[in-house]
């Protein structure tokens, strides 16, 4: 069975760091992709950040985390990261990672989509 | 940057209705790199539609989506009392890498 546990949030100040983690079970993580996601309190879906499958330098943000977020995996450990900084008021929401599959030939991937996302862990940014 | 926008914000629908919902791009979007999720209450999204029209592993046929260019629709058939939650529509571009719709919630009437 396919699993993606968040852990690593918490509260922490304006302006500090905090860096989650995304363990994955069940599959050969270093196959896929990966993305970080996020959702303010009653507010939608943000997509954050990707990174591609195996040792993958292909790295990709949103703008409203560049510069600050910086997305890794550790293919051994089977975990996902993302390390932030600079943390803002607007970065409290819930935190999810998903995988991200695709169906690919001849260098061409379509039908791309999130099938497997985890429980999502709960960052706070506050005085 | 393609922005999705989803119609209605919310839908007042009893069971046993058709729910329609639409998720409109600013530019066109193939129809590949479109997707649909569900989310209920304190859980995270689940995989509904992808490539516009394909029914994710273990999704009821009562869950359709169609569309093309920069109109898309997700249907639901005889609505059941757990399809009631937050639908959200999704696309893969270039910058951003993907985009999130702004979600249509489906509220029991």
């Amino acid at each position: 069975e396919v699993q993606l546990v968040e852990s690593g949030g918490g509260l922490v100040l304006p302006g500090g760091s905090l860096r989650l983690s995304c363990t994955a079970s069940g599959f050969t993580f270093s196959d896929y992709a990966l993305n970080w996601v996020r959702q303010a309190p009653g507010k939608g879906l943000e997509w954050l950040s990707y990174i591609g499958p195996g040792s993958s330098s292909d790295t990709y943000y949103a703008d409203s985390v560049k510069g600050r977020f910086t997305i890794s995996r550790d293919n051994a450990k089977n975990s996902l990261y993302l390390q932030m900084n600079s943390l803002r008021d607007e970065d409290t929401a819930v935190y999810y990672c998903a995988r991200d599959i695709a169906d690919c030939s001849g260098g061409t991937c379509h039908e791309i989509r999130f099938d497997y996302w985890g429980r999502g862990t709960l960052v706070t940014v506050s005085t | 940057d393609i922005v999705l926008t989803q119609s209605p914000g919310t839908l007042s629908l009893s069971p046993g209705e058709r729910a329609t919902l639409s998720c409109r791009a600013s530019q066109s979007v193939s129809s590949s790199y479109l997707v649909w999720y569900q989310q209920k209450p304190g859980q995270a999204p689940r995989l509904l539609i992808y490539g516009a029209s394909r029914r994710a592993t273990g999704i009821p046929d009562r869950f359709s989506g169609s569309g093309s260019g920069t109109d898309f629709i997700l249907t639901i058939n005889r609505l059941e009392p757990e399809d009631f939650a937050v639908y959200y529509c999704q696309q893969y571009g270039t910058s951003p890498r993907y985009t999130f719709g702004q979600g249509t919630k489906l509220e029991i009437k």
